[in-house]
């Protein structure tokens, strides 16, 4: 258990659709970031959150946006869902913002788009 | 810009040989490495982490890498593979831009462990 909650564990929806997963760092860490996972692009980086506020965006679509609350969980929000959107996404924390610190990963929110 | 290549998509070892997954890294600065596991429905955990120091990294379940920056490579191993060790494994780097943290992972490798 690597302490990252993440809900919901499945979301089946349709094109067109508005989403929002969650995500409950570990115990203490103040950066979120959020990863998308999918067959043909493999794991990329969508965006980091540190302590409420953006600190990098990745491969992030305009249609996606993400937010960090001071109770330091985060959601990200999906809209106009597409086809291609359906992905494994993921949500990983860590105490600050150290290179050398290593991220650790919730269990991911599976999304399927109809 | 940093990027990771992971050599072989799919490895298929027996059970009781050596494990050797390759990683190759590009970084303009010294890297910060890590190796993940994912196991089938669910998410990323970490197996080991280079960051400064000794070069041999030793992880969770018997696993160890080495740090060589002449190669810029940070192939895992583990001398002996159990049927347990079957999942897809990913190697990466940390990259940074000002106070932003992101990790580059490569395309990752599915281990078999054949009985």
């Amino acid at each position: 258990d690597s302490g990252v909650t993440q809900t919901p564990k499945h979301l089946i929806t349709a094109t067109g659709q508005r989403v929002t997963l969650r995500c409950s760092p570990r115990s203490g860490d103040l950066s979120v970031y959020w990863y998308q996972q999918s067959l043909d692009q493999g794991l990329q980086f969508l965006i980091h959150y540190y302590n409420g506020e953006e600190r990098a965006k990745g491969n992030i679509l305009e249609r996606f946006s993400a937010q960090q609350f001071p109770d330091l969980h985060s959601e990200l929000n999906l809209s106009s869902l597409e086809l291609g959107d359906s992905a494994l996404y993921f949500c990983a924390s860590s105490p600050s913002t150290g290179n050398n610190q290593p991220q650790h990963f919730g269990d991911g929110t599976r999304l399927s788009i109809l | 810009a940093q990027s990771v290549t992971q050599l072989g998509s799919h490895v298929s070892v027996s059970e009781g040989a050596l494990v050797l997954l390759r990683c190759n890294y590009s970084s303009s600065v010294p890297p910060y490495l890590f190796w993940y596991v994912q196991y089938p429905n669910q998410g990323l955990q970490l197996l080991l982490k280079y960051t400064t120091g000794a070069t041999l990294v030793k992880g969770i379940n018997g696993f160890e890498a080495e740090f060589k920056k002449s190669e810029t490579s940070f192939h895992l191993t583990k001398p002996s593979a159990h049927m347990s060790d079957a999942a897809e494994y990913f190697c990466a780097v940390s990259s940074s831009s000002g106070s932003a943290r992101q990790l580059t992972f490569g395309s990752g490798t599915q281990l078999t462990v054949l009985p």
